[in-house]
């Protein structure tokens, strides 16, 4: 079983329609989760990071954590062509000690915004 | 925001040469830096965490003798792929830790071995 999952994609989405990415992760010490953007060809970029349960907003992004269930989300609303790239879902098992940033990367969901 | 540098950004080399990439923190000192690999239509996978004045830590299955990894000081961390061949193409990623499970990635190295 994966560390982290990341739900199967490609993702095409029409032009200010709402993208849904998810991902789950197996490690119940899990303390920290990330999105983070990939354009091809490029490093990854951060767009969210969430700690707590519940929901977390910036701008048109939404991280949705339940720690529970083990899952974590992102929304974006009024999806732009320019969103189009890999979304990543990373996980830190554990906050500070010896992993510390140390993460786990899902496999990524191939997003397309279609005008 | 803070910045991380990697040299080159792009390497053509052929089968058994040795291969060094650097990874700079330019405005922030790095203890600790992360070495990633990522396959075409694949996911970053972490290879090794490089620790100033002591040595690497390796993933599992990651060679330590193939992928040597320095961290010279503060501020740099190399990794030379040795003997390198085909099946080590691929991008190479750093990272540094910012703080507050902050990470900074450089923007890569695109190694292509012939």
């Amino acid at each position: 079983q994966k560390e982290v999952e990341q739900n199967s994609g490609p993702l095409s989405v029409p032009e200010g329609a709402i993208a849904s990415l998810n991902c789950t992760y197996s490690d119940r010490v899990s303390q920290s989760f990330f999105w983070y953007r990939q354009y091809s060809g490029k490093s990854p970029e951060l767009i969210m990071s969430i700690y707590s349960n519940g929901d977390k907003e910036d701008g048109r992004f939404t991280a949705q954590l339940n720690k529970a269930s083990q899952y974590v989300s992102l929304l974006i609303r009024d999806s732009q062509p320019s969103d189009s790239a890999t979304y990543l879902c990373a996980v830190n098992a554990n906050a500070g000690g010896t992993s510390y940033g140390k993460l786990t990367f899902g496999q990524g969901t191939i997003l397309t915004v279609h005008p | 925001g803070a910045v991380v540098s990697q040299h080159p950004s792009r390497v053509i080399c052929k089968s058994g040469t040795s291969v060094k990439i650097e990874c700079r923190s330019l405005d922030f000192q790095a203890t600790t830096m992360f070495w990633y690999r990522q396959f075409p239509k694949q996911s970053l996978m972490l290879m090794a965490t490089s620790n100033e004045g002591s040595k690497a830590t390796y993933e599992q299955g990651v060679e330590k003798d193939k992928f040597l990894i320095n961290h010279a000081s503060l501020t740099l961390s190399t990794l030379t792929v040795t003997s390198a061949h085909p099946e080590d193409s691929s991008f190479y990623i750093c990272s540094a830790p910012g703080g507050a499970d902050t990470q900074y990635f450089g923007p890569g190295t695109r190694l292509t071995v012939l």
